[in-house]
């Protein structure tokens, strides 16, 4: 079964710089999450997108924008990094009329 | 996650049952899950419940909810050395709109062969 694709799946890059960060939904989902995760941290909701548009809002910085397009594909784009954004960042889909979420593999950002 | 709560580790030798705990404080969470995360990779939805169920039973998982207490959790039985990872329940609600996950802390299980 085709699962939620990410990419990449590491990235580093340099204080100050910017990234961005591509998730594909499993085929005929049409919500997407993205979650972040610190070191040794739990997840935490930064935000989600129905239809293409912006359906909810967590605790993501003001740095950071995303957006789905007409494909469902997602991006989340990161401008001046700091070192405390080096995190593990989750994509999740949602299928119409379901519930549970289901999580790519994640992409590894490290800013040096 | 501020309102859920796990604890941090569990230990347990393999064959033996593991029981991990959560509690949550949103009464008007929905559903309630359980993933699975193993060292630097993904999440994995082990199994999860209806607010409106007590229990479920899913081969060597069974999760047990006490909505009064608002206390889940999940017994896995026959544990083996495969287990061991971290795990975290989530709740979601429709009052959010979105069903976005608010995450426990995570318990990390060590199984001892």
């Amino acid at each position: 079964a085709a699962g939620v694709i990410q990419s990449p799946r590491h990235l580093i890059k340099e204080k100050r710089e910017t990234a961005t960060l591509k998730c594909y939904p499993i085929p005929r989902h049409d919500t997407v999450y993205w979650y972040q995760q610190g070191p040794g941290q739990d997840p935490q909701f930064l935000i989600s997108f129905y239809e293409k548009m912006q359906s909810d809002k967590g605790s993501i910085p003001d740095r950071f924008s995303a957006q789905q397009f007409s494909d469902y594909h997602s991006e989340l784009n990161m401008s001046s990094l700091e070192l405390g954004d080096s995190a593990l960042y989750f994509c999740a889909s949602r299928a119409q009329g379901g519930h549970e979420q289901y999580f790519g593999p994640g992409t590894r950002l490290t800013v040096t | 996650g501020e309102d859920v709560e796990q604890s941090l580790f569990l230990s347990v030798r393999e064959g033996d049952s593991s029981v991990i705990n959560c509690t949550y404080t949103d009464s008007s969470s929905t559903y309630l899950y359980w993933y699975k995360q193993e060292p630097g990779a993904g999440l994995q939805l082990l199994t999860y419940i209806f607010s409106n169920m007590d229990m479920k039973q899913d081969q060597r998982l069974t999760v047990l909810l006490n909505k009064k207490d608002k206390h889940l959790s999940l017994r896995i039985a026959d544990t083996q050395t495969g287990d061991s990872a971290i795990y975290f329940c989530a709740e979601s609600s429709p009052t959010s709109g979105t069903y976005k996950y608010i995450f426990g802390t995570g318990t990390r299980l060590k199984v001892l062969a």
